[in-house]
């Protein structure tokens, strides 16, 4: 079947970097794009970027921008994000999601079951 | 960037009532809205994508209308596991900005 697996829960210091992974089965990683969310304890969604398994390109929410690079690895069919700097305020579940359009953005069909990151000082 | 502007921000509502949540886009998105739903602890589902598509297995109850500026998301008749939070999303070009968000609680 479909589906997103997301690297594990993460504990990080303030001003370190995270890395989470996401990793597709059951489906041809190249013909959709990937994009990411957060969700802060009690909060609502936000969007952090999106990359295109097709061809890699990539477009970043403005919030995130030079702090964030997401890439893919098409032989394994993972999706990566790193965030750097890490603030106590990036305490959230991020989600990676399947993106119905390989070419950009687009109504997302597929989650991640979520991972879970602590940030401490 | 394209603001997302959904109302009301809390719902309450009856098994058996009819549910309606708007979505207002900063500028135009012509149909390129989806709406998602989440319960807690769980990620979000998706349930209508360019506006008005119902995706395939979600019951015919949800509907979507509307283009431009102004959505709609309803629930002809609530059902007890329709009790979540709604979230509309824009995917206009390449970003892809959403509400903040419409709990639907049992009144």
């Amino acid at each position: 079947q479909v589906q997103l697996v997301q690297s594990g829960a993460e504990v990080k210091k303030s001003g370190a970097s995270l890395t989470v992974s996401c990793k597709a089965s059951g489906y041809t990683f190249t013909s959709f794009g990937i994009t990411w969310v957060r969700q802060a304890p009690g909060q609502g969604l936000e969007w952090m970027g999106w990359i295109s398994a097709y061809n890699g390109n990539t477009n970043y929410a403005q919030q995130f921008q030079g702090r964030v690079t997401m890439t893919t690895d098409t032989p394994t069919s993972t999706a990566y994000m790193e965030l750097r700097s890490l603030r106590s305020d990036d305490m959230a579940v991020y989600y990676c999601a399947r993106v119905l359009n390989p070419t950009g953005m687009g109504a997302m069909d597929v989650w991640g079951q979520g991972t879970t990151v602590t940030v401490s000082s | 960037d394209i603001q997302m502007t959904q109302s009301p921000s809390t719902l309450s509502a009856s098994v058996g009532d009819r549910v309606t949540i708007t979505c207002r886009a900063s500028q135009s998105i012509s149909s390129w809205l989806a709406w998602y739903q989440q319960k807690p602890g769980k990620a979000p589902k998706l349930l209508i994508y360019k506006a008005s598509s119902l995706k395939s297995g979600v019951p015919s109850r949800f509907s979507g209308s509307g283009s431009g500026t102004e959505f709609t998301l309803t629930i002809s008749s609530l059902q007890p596991d329709d009790f979540a939070t709604y979230y509309c999303q824009q995917y206009n070009g390449y970003s892809g900005t959403f509400g903040q968000g419409t709990k639907v609680e049992i009144k």
